[in-house]
Parts: structure tokens; C-alpha cells; sequence
């Protein structure tokens, strides 16, 4: 099945500054690879998503990269702000497989002042 | 517009003993998934109900099984609770089971003693 690993697993970044998370994966059918973000003591929110027939994708200050031959993707995001901080998951599915998600095991970021 | 709803909220058992846990889809939504997602740990996929049937599986032994009613909630009942199944169990729900965006619940607090 699909092995889904994430890095790093806590971050630390200044108010203002970028963080990355990096992603590989194991099944090279996986085609969805969506990113989390978790709140202490709250739902898991969609907050970008791409598919393998694109390489890069944009939303205001997150941005995800995909590199297919690698099995590689990553989170981006810029200007961080203190409300950035929480747990990020990424995940990776194949599309016909009714939403069964492989999700990483979770970057916990600290946005600091 | 209401979102993924579950309960209970949290729930406190003990080994050996049997626990149905409740959720309703994201109005409009008519397939339900179920995660777990134990501490400091990507939620693992269980299972997925569409049309009333368990359509996919994760790698969950038998204890775990579920429902899904005309109205589209959904139940997931664990038998025979050991430790290890304390964990925050999440439902998520979607249109059509071929749709990978997922809108999650908060979750059931499950402490199995």
C-alpha cells in the first residue's frame, strides 16, 4: 500500500519568514495530494490541493510543488503569520479509490514573534 | 450551510467493552469516511460508506464496522475495545465516493481504560 513520509516533523520559523514541508511517497498511481491543516483540539481543514497533471499551485501565501518523478511534493508558505501555527498533514491518494487517503505523520509549526 | 457533525464529543470505556460512534455528513454529501488518528499521528483510513455499503477499506481488523442510513449519516461501531484504540476518531464526508475532498468533523475523544 501507499507509505506516505513527512518532514520535518516540528518546525520553527520567525513572524515573517517561509516554511516548507516536504512530502515523498511510495505509489507512483497516487495522483491527489492534498495538504491539512490541524488546529490543538480541531478538525483537520483542507487548505490546498493538487493533482499530478500539475507541477505547481498557488493560493495567495501557500503554495504546493509536485515533482512526479521523485514522488516528492511540498508545502510552501510565505509571510508566515503567528496564526499559521499548527499541525500540517499532507496525504496522497489515487483517484477511483473512493477517497482513501494515505496522510504523512504531521509537521507541528511554531510561527514566533 | 451545516458542516461534518459527530458524537459523541469524547467517550470513556473499558477494555473489552463495545462503542458506536455518530456522524452527519456536511449537508449535501452523501458518502462518509472514517478516519483514526491517534496522538501525534496522521489520521489512518478505516472505511468509506457510499449508497449505503462499505465501499473501501483500510487495514482494520473486524472489530470495526459500520452503517450508513438513507439519510447519509453514518455510524462506526468498535467491538471488544482494547487500549490501543484510544484515539480521536474523525469522520469526513464528501460528494460521491470517487471525490477526494474531504471535509472533516471535530472528531470523537476515544480513552479506552
Amino acid at each position: 500500500g501507499e507509505n506516505v513520509e513527512q518532514h520535518p516533523s516540528t518546525l520553527s520559523v520567525q513572524e515573517g519568514d517561509s516554511a516548507v514541508i516536504k512530502c515523498t511517497y511510495s505509489d507512483s498511481a497516487s495522483n491527489y495530494f492534498p495538504w491539512y491543516k490541524q488546529e490543538l483540539g480541531k478538525r483537520p481543514q483542507l487548505i490546498i490541493d493538487i493533482r499530478s497533471n500539475v507541477g505547481e499551485k498557488k493560493d495567495q501565501r501557500i503554495a504546493v510543488t509536485l515533482n512526479k518523478t521523485a514522488k516528492h511534493f511540498s508545502l510552501h508558505i510565505t509571510e508566515t503569520q503567528p496564526e499559521d501555527s499548527a499541525v500540517y498533514f499532507c496525504a496522497a491518494s489515487r483517484t477511483g479509490t473512493a477517497s482513501k487517503l494515505t496522510f504523512g505523520t504531521g509537521t507541528r509549526l511554531q510561527v514566533t514573534l | 450551510d451545516a458542516g461534518v457533525t459527530q458524537s459523541p464529543t469524547h467517550l470513556i470505556k473499558t477494555r473489552g467493552q463495545q462503542v458506536t460512534l455518530r456522524c452527519s455528513p456536511k449537508s449535501g454529501h452523501d458518502t462518509v469516511s472514517w478516519y483514526q488518528q491517534a496522538l501525534g499521528q496522521g489520521p489512518q483510513f478505516i472505511f468509506q460508506y457510499y449508497e449505503e455499503e462499505e465501499r473501501q477499506r483500510g487495514n482494520f481488523p473486524d472489530r470495526f464496522s459500520g452503517h450508513q442510513f438513507p439519510n447519509y449519516s453514518s455510524e462506526l461501531n468498535v467491538n471488544a475495545l482494547l487500549l490501543g484504540d484510544s484515539a480521536l476518531y474523525l469522520c469526513a464526508s464528501s460528494l460521491a465516493h470517487l471525490s477526494e475532498k474531504l471535509f472533516f468533523g471535530s472528531g470523537t475523544q476515544l480513552s479506552v481504560l
